[in-house]
């Protein structure tokens, strides 16, 4: 398998544009996890899917930030309007109930 | 809510030093998780458990679930070994992990 996969890796975008982050989760993994990277937070679960179904959202910042997962293969994070502050590491993981967790080589947002 | 601290948070040590990185935890857990960062790069799971101790090479991870503490060893230090340590904890009946703070370690040739 090609592991979580995930595009773009480096996006440069001015504030108030539209970003939209992809992910491919690992085939037969049913628990799909977005999370955000800062020097000054570290690791942040935002959202966490299971069989599709958004399961815990609260760690999503504001209402700028949605996140989907149309099917088991395919799982977005938009951020609408971007500001500056929500420069970071995207990640996203994935992991079959009680298996160990894999994530993806991460989006690198930088908002100006 | 689990609160998870790493000690410490940087070690920089000779090339072939035993390394010992060690990972605290206030609540118990279904299953404690460590995960490697090199500078730059993506999150690798190393260890998944839940009891007892797992090695994988020169890594070996252990956990003690009544003192809630866990530990990762790496013997025969290499640089290629440098890299952030991150220490995640899983609560029963959870997906979600919590992570510490993460330690950096850095192998001098």
């Amino acid at each position: 398998d090609a592991g979580v996969i995930q595009s773009p890796r480096h996006e440069v975008t001015e504030m108030g544009q539209e970003v939209t982050l992809r992910c491919k989760p690992i085939s037969g993994h049913n628990s799909l996890f977005w999370y955000r990277q800062t020097m000054m937070r570290g690791l942040e679960l935002l959202i966490y899917f299971n069989n599709n179904v958004p399961i815990d959202d609260s760690g999503m910042p504001e209402d700028r930030f949605s996140a989907k997962m149309p099917n088991a293969s395919f799982s977005t994070l938009k951020i609408q309007p971007s500001e500056p502050r929500d420069s970071a590491v995207y990640f996203c993981a994935s992991r079959s109930s009680g298996n160990t967790i894999y994530f993806g080589e991460g989006s690198w947002l930088t908002v100006v | 809510k689990n609160e998870v601290e790493q000690s410490p948070q940087n070690l920089t040590a000779q090339e072939g030093e035993f390394i010992t990185i060690n990972c605290s935890y206030s609540v118990g857990i279904s299953a404690l998780h460590w995960l490697q960062q090199h500078p730059g790069g993506g999150i690798v799971s190393l260890f998944m458990l839940s009891s007892g101790k797992k090695k994988h090479g020169r890594l070996i991870a252990t956990i003690n679930i009544q003192e809630k503490h866990s530990s990762l060893h790496i013997t025969a230090s290499h640089p290629r070994d440098s890299a952030v340590y991150i220490c995640a904890v899983a609560n029963f009946g959870n997906e979600k992990l919590t992570f510490g703070t993460g330690t950096r370690l850095t192998i001098i040739p």
